[in-house]
């Protein structure tokens, strides 16, 4: 089974807080996303990363970057964090291969004080 | 531009009737469509997949969806609903080129007794 883990479940920070976000996938993949998770807006994507050292921004980068040292892991960064990241966090992976299925991860809420 | 409309934002049923959840999708390409489900605090699941082959798609714990060009619709069915299948159901388009997905605003279903 593939499985994409991210280190925490819920977390709490303050305002103008550097905040991470991490994502590991046990299968080798190439791709790997970050998602937010809005009610009623769906999942948005704010990067993702077709292999090591390479990023492109998705639709809601603003406030993010994101960094991939290692093919299996994926961090989300939010620089200063402020009250309108407050949101669940999906990480997702995936193989090459533009119609491959994505697994995600279980999510981080993520609330900022 | 590639878009997703999942037309109810909640649906009620009662055990043992039938569920239907409606996509409606919008691409350039000839698209893949999926269908996710995301129960309480876990991750999205993914149910089933269109990728251009039958038009009726059949998928995990009996749901099924029907890939329709003409009326560019692609809506979950199941027979008779069970109270584990009461989530979060997301509608998603892929356009083909990148392995980016573009989700719809999801569906929550309820299932009462």
């Amino acid at each position: 089974d593939v499985k994409v883990t991210q280190s925490s479940r819920y977390l709490v920070k303050r305002t103008g807080e550097k905040v991470f976000l991490e994502c590991v996938q046990d299968m080798d993949h190439e791709n790997m996303f970050w998602y937010r998770q809005d009610p009623g807006l769906g999942l948005r994507l704010i990067y993702f990363s077709y292999d090591v050292k390479m990023k492109e921004k998705g639709d809601i980068p603003e406030g993010y970057s994101v960094s991939r040292e290692k093919k299996e892991r994926f961090s989300l960064i939010l620089e200063s964090a402020s009250t309108n990241q407050t949101s669940m966090y999906l990480c997702a992976s995936s193989s090459l291969g533009a119609k491959n299925i994505q697994y995600f991860g279980a999510g981080t809420r993520l609330s900022v004080l | 531009a590639q878009s997703v409309t999942q037309l109810d934002s909640h649906v009620s049923v009662s055990e043992g009737t039938p569920v239907l959840l409606r996509c409606n999708y919008s691409s350039s390409y000839s698209p893949s469509l999926f269908w996710y489900v995301q129960h309480p605090n876990k991750g999205l699941q993914l149910l089933l997949k269109y990728t251009s082959a039958a038009t009726l798609v059949k998928g995990i714990n009996g749901f099924e969806a029907e890939f329709k060009k003409s009326e560019t619709s692609f809506h979950l069915t199941k027979p008779s609903a069970h109270m584990s299948d009461a989530a979060e159901y997301f509608c998603v388009v892929t356009p083909g080129g990148y392995n980016k997905l573009i989700f719809g605003a999801g569906t929550r279903l309820a299932v009462h007794p």
